[in-house]
């Protein structure tokens, strides 16, 4: 089974709009991490933010917040006030803690994200 | 602000050429990390590194593959005999600790295409 999905094809988003980007995880564990991270088209990964499975508040990084919903285990990205700047591919990914001292982050098929001006 | 550097941006090796890959983590990062994209694919995992020896490899990391820290800065990945399908994206990533909380900062990659 994928442990991330993102199944959302490309997605439009007009400027200055908010848009929400859909993860789903799978995992047995009861501790683990998920993070989100851009990757614009001149390749690099940027990571933008973080949730634990333990937090009680959705986290939040500016104009991203992450609307986290254990029993449904999923975790989707919001950005708020589109830009220009955001378009890219989004990928979600997952740490598990029964991987070890050194867990790997598990990654999605990412979405495409464009936004229109 | 401190970065992960990688070298060389793109390379082009051919078929059957061993190719080591370069990354100079974060200084005070301990855990490291190479992940391979192939082109409009997800970023796979492939070898996990920590106290000189490796924590976990993925099915992907095979005999052809291998990692070293040979000084207290870079970190490389070595392929012995490239095929035509290592061709991707590879990335170093690295991160303080290796627990859930602490976020991989990556590299720019490298981009490897075997011809």
């Amino acid at each position: 089974a994928q442990k991330i999905t993102q199944t959302q094809p490309g997605m439009f988003v007009q400027e200055k709009e908010a848009v929400t980007l859909d993860c789903t995880y799978d995992t047995s564990d009861q501790s683990y991490g998920l993070f989100w991270y851009k990757q614009p088209s001149s390749g690099e990964m940027i990571f933008l933010i973080y949730q634990g499975s333990y937090d009680e508040q959705n986290a939040t990084e500016g104009r991203y917040s992450l609307n986290f919903q254990k029993a449904r285990k999923s975790a989707n990205l919001v950005i708020s006030a589109s830009q220009l700047g955001d378009s890219a591919m989004y990928f979600c990914a997952m740490r598990e803690d029964n991987t070890g001292a050194n867990s790997k982050l598990t990654f999605g098929k990412g979405i495409t994200l464009s936004v229109r001006p | 602000e401190p970065e992960v550097t990688q070298t060389p941006s793109h390379q082009v090796t051919q078929m059957g050429q061993e190719v080591i890959l370069r990354c100079v983590p974060i200084s005070n990062h301990l855990y490291f990390y190479w992940y391979r994209q192939i082109l409009g694919q997800k970023v796979e995992f492939l070898v996990s590194f920590y106290n000189n020896e490796i924590s976990e490899k993925s099915e992907i990391f095979d005999d052809q593959f291998s990692v070293e820290r040979p000084d207290g800065s870079n970190f490389t990945l070595k392929i012995r005999s490239t095929k035509l399908e290592d061709s991707a994206m590879y990335f170093c990533a690295s991160s303080e600790q290796g627990r859930l909380r602490t976020e991989a900062f990556f590299g720019q990659g490298t981009r490897l295409t075997v011809v």
